[in-house]
């Protein structure tokens, strides 16, 4: 089973704090991706990267940066965190060429700002 | 203009019913489609791919309409374990660097 693993589920963090949310993927997928969803306004693409070291933003990458030094492994940075960014962050994975029926979502990781 | 629209509901049905959920998208060049389904707090799930010719996978029922630019999904009999958000997604493109766009949900409570 694919397997997309966001090892911080929970966190509380004061505003201006610098925030890195990990996620990791088994199954060596070219294509990751980092969303965020909000009540009312679903799913929202920050940053994705098809490829080691590349990276594209989404619709809403203001407040956010994201690191790709290995395939497995996409980063998303808060470099300084903003009440405006208490929200559930879905990290997701696909293989290159992907028509969409085969994107695999972490459990997502629930952020406080206060 | 928004890329994907889908009615946020809520659709509250009792057990057995019927419903029908829509989507529509704006980009015409759009190449896959697909029903997604997310539990409360949870993460989404593909539900099933959306094929022109229509497609069945047990009690759902997908269609695509590419002149319309429409989308749906029918769901019989409905259960109590069908309360969800129902997700529409599009692919906008077959080449590298692109992302799925997701509708912001369509919610279902099937009431006993």
């Amino acid at each position: 089973d694919v397997k997309v693993t966001q090892s911080s589920r929970y966190l509380v963090k004061r505003t201006g704090e610098k925030v890195f949310l990990e996620c990791v993927q088994d199954m060596d997928h070219e294509n990751m991706f980092w969303y965020r969803q909000d009540p009312g306004l679903g799913l929202r693409l920050i940053y994705f990267s098809y490829d080691v070291k590349m990276k594209e933003k989404g619709d809403i990458p203001e407040g956010y940066s994201v690191s790709r030094e290995k395939k497995e492994r996409f980063s998303l940075i808060l470099e300084s965190a903003s009440t405006n960014q208490t929200s559930m962050y879905l990290c997701a994975s696909s293989p290159q060429g992907a028509l969409g029926n085969t994107i695999y979502f972490g459990e997502g990781s629930w952020l406080t700002v206060v | 203009r928004k890329e994907v629209e889908q009615d946020p509901g809520p659709f509250n049905v009792p057990e057995g019913a019927t419903v029908a959920f829509n989507c529509t998208y704006s980009n015409s060049a759009s190449q896959s489609f697909f029903w997604y389904r997310q539990d409360c707090r949870k993460e989404p799930k593909l539900l099933m791919s959306v094929y022109s010719s229509g497609n069945e996978d047990g009690r759902f029922t997908a269609q695509l309409n590419r002149a319309s630019q429409y989308i749906s999904l029918l769901i019989r009999d409905s259960k109590l374990s069908d309360s969800a958000t129902y997700l529409c997604v599009v692919n906008p493109s077959m080449g590298a660097g692109t992302a799925l766009i997701f509708g912001k949900g369509t919610t279902l409570s099937v009431s006993s």
